[in-house]
């Protein structure tokens, strides 16, 4: 099955610097999601980004879908952006709507 | 408010027990899922459902059950034979195919004492 592996694993930043989450997949996917999970438990949504590029105040992702990656960008970092960042992705082919998720990259954003 | 409901929060459960988690949502979507979450961890799906009265095994379906009897409810129960229940349980609905974008609950966490 598709494999969806997410670097790095963990992240220390500065409050005010940028970042750059990865995600890469190992097949053709139909869709492409990005999430924050945060202190309490719930995935927040942040992008739905099957190709293309997006932009929602200070994060972006960017998705090319040929070459199977997914980036997310913070920029200007605050300590609320703590947490684990997913993706996950569904694909052509498997079970409809099923997202199969990475393992995450978890992020501490120092004050 | 638009969205996805899950219930209780916390559950204890004593072992030899089956306990049923709710989920509902109010955003006239046809597909609900049920995920769990392991500390550390990516989600794995449980179970899925794309229409009522329908529903689909997922990756680790052992020891759980689920019905779909209304398009606003998907409850999930961890029967006894779920040898490992004590987990983050995550419910997320869809509109559906074409469109996959999932929204997702709160979250259960389940103990077993």
């Amino acid at each position: 099955g598709i494999q969806v592996e997410q670097s790095p694993p963990d992240l220390i930043l500065q409050e005010g610097a940028n970042s750059t989450l990865r995600c890469n997949f190992s097949d053709s996917v139909n869709n492409l999601q990005w999430f924050h999970q945060n202190p309490w438990g719930q995935l927040i949504n942040l992008f739905y980004i099957p190709s293309g590029t997006k932009q929602n105040g200070r994060l972006s992702a960017t998705t090319v879908a040929t070459e199977r990656y997914s980036l997310l960008y913070i920029s200007s970092s605050q300590t609320t952006d703590s947490g684990v960042y997913f993706c996950a992705a569904t694909y052509y082919g498997g079970s409809q709507g099923n997202l199969i998720f990475g393992k995450g990259t978890k992020l501490s954003v120092k004050p | 408010d638009g969205g996805i409901t899950q219930s209780p929060k916390y559950l204890f459960r004593k072992e030899g027990q089956n306990v049923t988690l709710s989920c509902e949502q109010n955003l006239n979507h046809d597909a609900m899922y049920w995920y769990r979450q392991d500390p550390g961890q990516g989600l794995r799906l449980i179970y899925y459902s794309q229409i009522v009265n329908d529903f689909q095994k997922g990756d680790i379906a052992e020891g759980y059950s689920v019905s779909r009897e209304k398009k606003e409810s998907f409850p999930l129960t961890v029967t006894s034979a779920q040898k490992n229940p004590t987990a983050f349980y995550l419910c997320a609905s869809s509109i559906g195919q074409p469109n996959t974008e999932a929204f997702f609950g709160q979250g259960t966490r389940l103990t077993v004492v």
